[in-house]
């Protein structure tokens, strides 16, 4: 079956630390994957995705590349920032169907 | 703005009670989904419809149910509600088979059972 595990929470940096979330995933086929990311008191936004393997998504200074090999999609960043506090979501699609991780909070301290 | 807008944004009941919630996705997005986030259970999927077909059904409760419109806007019934229905609702919505295809959320609508 179609399932995501990523790293348990919650992560607490200081500002301008590296940044790494790990996620694995089990799948058949060739599925998409995603990071979605949810801001206090908001619904959850596609942050990148990428469509097949090796490609790389990025976006706002975070990225994740597809590795079929080790079926992950780990999420980093260089130097977070105090407003990229929030909780971090993995998930594929495969046949229509998304399946999420349980999601990863950050917290970011001055 | 992803394009889906639920409504209402709070709503406030009694147990026993029954709600609507409601959804409309994204112009062109065919596949419709419900979810429910809660502190203790994190993000779960309830239901999913497709072009007014009920296509994919996850950890709802027979309490639960849920349509699809010829309009392709979505309701959630949520009765008999409980305390612990208390939680956050989601409706994504997405353009099923799609080489890229990808799910949009909107921005939930927050029900608090007293």
């Amino acid at each position: 079956g179609n399932s995501v595990t990523q790293m348990e929470g919650p992560v607490t940096l200081s500002e301008e630390a590296f940044l790494t979330i790990n996620c694995t995933y089990t799948a058949t086929g060739y599925p998409s994957l995603f990071w979605y990311v949810q801001y206090p008191g908001e619904g959850l936004q596609l942050l990148l995705k990428a469509t097949k393997a090796d490609d790389k998504g990025s976006n706002k200074g975070f990225e994740a590349t597809y590795r079929k090999e080790t079926t992950s999609f780990h999420l980093e960043k260089g130097s977070v920032q105090v407003s990229d506090s929030a909780v971090y979501f993995c998930a594929l699609s495969s046949s229509d169907q998304f399946y999420f991780g349980t999601g990863t909070s950050l917290t970011v301290i001055p | 703005d992803s394009g889906v807008t639920q409504t209402p944004k709070h709503l406030i009941t009694a147990t026993g009670q029954r709600v609507t919630l409601r959804c409309s996705p994204r112009s062109g997005d065919l596949s419709v989904y419900w979810y429910q986030q809660s502190l203790d259970q994190g993000l779960q999927f309830l239901i999913q419809y497709y072009n007014g077909e009920e296509r994919a059904k996850g950890n709802i409760l027979e309490r639960f149910s849920a349509q699809q419109f010829p309009d392709l806007h979505s309701e959630l019934n949520l009765s008999s509600l409980e305390l612990g229905d208390s939680a956050l609702y989601f409706c994504a919505s997405s353009v099923p088979g799609a080489s890229d295809n990808t799910i949009y959320f909107g921005e939930g609508s927050w029900l608090t059972v007293v």
